[in-house]
């Protein structure tokens, strides 16, 4: 059973430019999160995510940023127009409960450079 | 303040070492995670804890839930322990999946 896969891996992207990450959960998960972490910060909660609908995204920047998690294939966290302070590494996790029920699995992470 | 504050933000010890890492946070929680982060890496999930104790060989996670503090030992610190240990709170007042973190504790262990 493959884990929570991300990619890419490394993206280096231009200001003004799109940028996708791309997160497939373990099987038969279908709760997924996405976590921001800026240089020198801690984690934080992006958005959460069930199939087909967004849950709560009430971390996620009010612009620019958009997530979703298609009936099939994996979720998908867009950032339009990037800018500098975008620079961070996005974090997926998928559970196949709330995180209360204690299976919490990460992917590698993506880690995103502005230029 | 934040509502999750980990002690000591980095700790350096000796291959043998027993080490420990705090963890407090200023609000009611349903469930605290550690969770263990190497240099450029992904993240693991550790322990999830709502009460007592629990243990996964080298690794002991420990919460107080009247004192609002967790710890995580490790026995017989290895190198391949080094990493960041990030502990993370459910907070019980809101929603049950959305965890604050703490800021990490960098580890190294020495040969």
């Amino acid at each position: 059973n493959a884990g929570v896969m991300q990619n890419p891996r490394h993206l280096v992207r231009r200001r003004g430019q799109e940028a996708r990450l791309r997160c497939s959960p373990m099987k038969g998960h279908s709760h997924v999160y996405w976590y921001r972490q800026l240089p020198e910060e801690g984690l934080k909660f992006m958005v959460y995510l069930q199939k087909e609908n967004i849950i709560d995204e009430s971390g996620m920047p009010k612009e620019r940023f958009s997530a979703e998690f298609p009936k099939e294939g994996p979720s998908i966290l867009r950032i339009q127009q990037v800018v500098r302070g975008d620079s961070a590494a996005y974090f997926c996790a998928s559970s196949p409960g709330t995180p209360y029920t204690g299976e919490l699995f990460f992917g590698e992470g993506s880690r995103l450079t502005v230029l | 303040k934040n509502e999750v504050e980990q002690s000591p933000q980095n700790l350096t010890a000796q291959e043998g070492e027993f080490i420990t890492i705090n963890c407090s946070y200023s609000v009611g929680i349903s469930a605290l995670h550690w969770l263990q982060q190497h240099p450029g890496g992904g993240i693991v999930s550790l322990f999830m804890l709502s009460s007592g104790k629990k243990k996964h060989g080298r690794l002991i996670a420990t919460i107080n839930i009247q004192e609002k503090h967790s710890s995580l030992h490790i026995t017989a610190s290895h190198p391949r322990d080094s990493a960041v240990y990030i502990c993370a709170v459910l907070n019980s007042g809101g929603s049950n999946y959305k965890l604050t973190f703490g800021k990490g504790t960098l580890l190294t262990v020495n040969p």
